[in-house]
């Protein structure tokens, strides 16, 4: 049973550029959450996709954006990059379904650095 | 508002000693309880949950938790630790919002274990 996957793994950007981050979900889960986590600090919830529309957002800028395919994938796009955008970024996948009962499930993080 | 505290940042126990991890919550309603851990350069592991029920929750690798809901906590316990388990651990409350979800984490608990 694959679990969460994402990529790259590591990515150095400069300030100013843009990025896609990539994720596929565990097989048979159909929502997509993104966090960032920055060094020391817990993992703090960007957004959430499910019908490949944004459902939920924290408190992130509009620089952060996202999407979801319709195999359940999905991308974080980050643009103008800063310096504090520097940090793991973690997809999680659900199963809507669930409901109240609903657990995530983490990938490995894809490790950004901004130069 | 909804927040997660740990208030150990640094935690080392001797291998063979019991161990207690802390974490307290604050959710205005029923609320959903995680306990996650993340070993160095990794993504978050689920090591249990707690939804409903017993208070007294079980997880993968003799972890154990209780929910106590008059103290509005969450503490993590292992009676005999390994040295695979130094990591950090993150205890987190699930927010359900209608239709969508999303996990608010505390700002973790490193666990160093000493031979």
């Amino acid at each position: 049973d694959a679990g969460v996957t994402q990529s790259p793994t590591h990515l150095i950007k400069t300030r100013g550029q843009q990025v896609t981050l990539r994720c596929s979900p565990k097989s048979g889960h159909d929502t997509v959450s993104w966090y960032q986590q920055a060094l020391g600090q817990g993992p703090q919830f960007i957004f959430q996709y499910y019908e490949e529309e944004e459902r939920q957002r924290g408190n992130f800028p509009d620089r952060f954006s996202g999407h979801q395919f319709p195999n359940y994938s999905s991308e974080l796009n980050v643009n103008a990059l800063l310096l504090g955008d520097s940090a793991l970024y973690l997809c999680a996948s659900s199963l809507r379904a669930a409901g109240v009962a609903d657990t995530q499930y983490f990938g490995p993080g894809t490790r950004l650095t901004v130069l | 508002a909804q927040s997660v505290t740990q208030p150990d940042i640094h935690i080392t126990v001797s291998e063979g000693a019991s161990l207690e991890l802390r974490c307290n919550y604050s959710y205005g309603a029923t609320p959903y309880l995680f306990w996650y851990v993340q070993s160095p350069g990794q993504g978050l592991q689920l090591l249990l949950k707690y939804f409903s029920g017993d208070t007294l929750v079980q997880g993968i690798k003799g972890f154990e938790a209780e929910f106590k809901r008059s103290q509005s906590s969450f503490n993590l316990r292992k009676p005999s630790v390994h040295w695979s388990d130094a990591a950090e651990y993150f205890c987190a409350v699930g927010a359900y919002g209608g239709a969508t979800n999303k996990l608010i984490f505390g700002t973790g608990t490193l666990l160093a274990v000493q031979p």
